[in-house]
């Protein structure tokens, strides 16, 4: 069964903490995403990433960055939190080739910055 | 540039009846479109996908959708509601042309089922 695993469910951190949400997939998919989730706003794409080490800027990459070690892994990194990134943090993988392969989701992190 | 607009935020049936959740989409190329289902506290799950075969697409727990091209649309149908359907749907498109595997989300449809 395929797998989208973030290692933090809920998270609180302070404004200006440094803060790091990890991703790993099981699938073996070249393909990885970091998404933002808030009310009547729907998913907003803010980093995903092709290959080990690349990585492209999505709609709302502000206040973000990326890093992509290794295929399994994509970590979403704030480098400064501020209460304006208090959301719901959604990972995602697929296969590459084709725009129709399914995007699978993690379970998501809720990260609330005070 | 691509977009999705679903109609109706909140949505509210009751137990047995039908479920229509709109999706429209704008794309200047052939779209693939998806439909995910977000129950409480989850992430999100595929409920289906069109990816230019059949217009009707049947997909998991007894939903379809439509692909309509002269209408740009693409809604979600299920005959007969069931609690456990109360959930936030979105609505998805991505560009067949450009394979980077990017979707754009609607703005989701939070779908109330009364007993």
């Amino acid at each position: 069964d395929v797998k989208v695993t973030q290692s933090s469910r809920y998270l609180v951190k302070r404004t200006g903490e440094k803060v790091f949400l990890e991703c790993v997939q099981d699938m073996d998919h070249e393909n990885m995403f970091w998404y933002r989730q808030d009310p009547g706003l729907g998913l907003r794409l803010i980093y995903f990433s092709y290959d080990v080490k690349m990585k492209e800027k999505g709609d709302i990459p502000e206040g973000y960055s990326v890093s992509r070690e290794k295929k399994e892994r994509f970590s979403l990194i704030l480098e400064s939190a501020s209460t304006n990134q208090t959301s719901m943090y959604l990972c995602a993988s697929s296969l590459s080739g084709s725009s129709g392969n399914t995007i699978y989701f993690g379970e998501g992190s809720w990260l609330t910055v005070v | 540039a691509q977009s999705v607009t679903q109609l109706g935020s909140h949505v509210s049936v009751s137990e047995g009846a039908l479920v229509l959740l709109r999706c429209n989409y704008s794309s200047s190329v052939p779209p693939y479109l998806f439909w995910y289902v977000q129950y409480p506290n989850q992430g999100l799950q595929l409920l289906l996908k069109y990816t230019s075969a059949a217009t009707l697409v049947k997909g998991i727990n007894d939903f379809e959708a439509e692909f309509k091209k002269s209408e740009t649309s693409f809604h979600l149908t299920k005959p007969s509601a069931h609690m456990s359907d109360a959930a936030e749907y979105f609505c998805a498109v991505s560009d067949q042309g450009r394979n980077t595997g990017k979707l754009i989300f609607g703005q989701g449809t939070t779908l109330q089922v009364k007993p």
